[in-house]
């Protein structure tokens, strides 16, 4: 399978827990971007990367969510002290510069 | 600020009309316009594109149509068939920078 993976797929957590996300680019991909999606709503810019370089970083993006991408291959969202209002669908996508944009499957994430 | 919107949440039609799907823009530094398809529980798929340069492409079944200077694009779908039912969202980018999506319209395909 050479698409955009990402894992989990589904995470229940506690509020005030930490939780972290990871996604697996395509490999040839150099760029890799994180959405967030709610129900009834377009997916939401959060981040991006350039290989390992952050690029951008959206308002929404609050001090409690920190993405990295060592060595420009995969990439991991971190949410701590989580709230109720974090809980959706957390989407990575990758493309080559220019190129169209593959979206992995998605991280369902429920904050109890 | 909604840069692109989408202003039917749901759309219905028959098999084997013509479907058609609308999306607005306000920022004119859009370059690149977009539209993809999702289905429940599954990451956005990508289905046609068209550049600013261009009015009109064309795969298959589907075509966009992009009118600048009224800022709006459509997507038709012809002939409709039931497997087309998802969710549609347009999108839209600056220099190949980062997608702005719309709101999404979910279209039905009735047999």
């Amino acid at each position: 399978d050479t698409g955009v993976s990402q894992n989990p797929r589904h995470k229940i957590t506690k509020r005030g827990q930490n939780v972290t996300f990871r996604c697996d680019p395509i490999s040839e991909h150099n760029r890799l971007y994180w959405y967030r999606q709610t129900l009834g709503q377009g997916p939401e810019f959060l981040t991006y990367f350039q290989n390992e370089a952050q690029l951008e970083k959206s308002r929404l993006l609050s001090d409690r969510f920190s993405a990295e991408r060592p060595k420009g291959s995969f990439s991991t969202l971190e949410i701590q002290r989580t709230e109720q209002g974090d809980s959706a669908m957390y989407l990575c996508a990758s493309r080559q510069t220019n190129e169209k944009l593959f979206f992995g499957s998605g991280t369902q994430l429920s904050v109890l | 600020d909604q840069q692109v919107k989408q202003n039917s949440p749901s759309l219905s039609v028959q098999e084997g009309r013509i479907s058609i799907l609308n999306c607005d823009y306000t920022n004119s530094m859009f370059d690149y316009f977009l539209w993809y398809k999702k289905y429940p529980a599954e990451g956005p798929t990508f289905l046609i594109s068209i550049s600013s340069i261009k009015d009109k492409n064309e795969d298959g079944r589907f075509t966009v149509f992009l009118n600048k200077s009224a800022k709006h694009l459509s997507l038709h779908i012809v002939p409709s068939q039931p497997g087309d039912s998802a969710v549609y969202f347009c999108a839209a980018e600056t220099s190949g920078s980062r997608l702005t999506f719309g709101e999404g319209t979910q279209l039905t395909v009735n047999p």
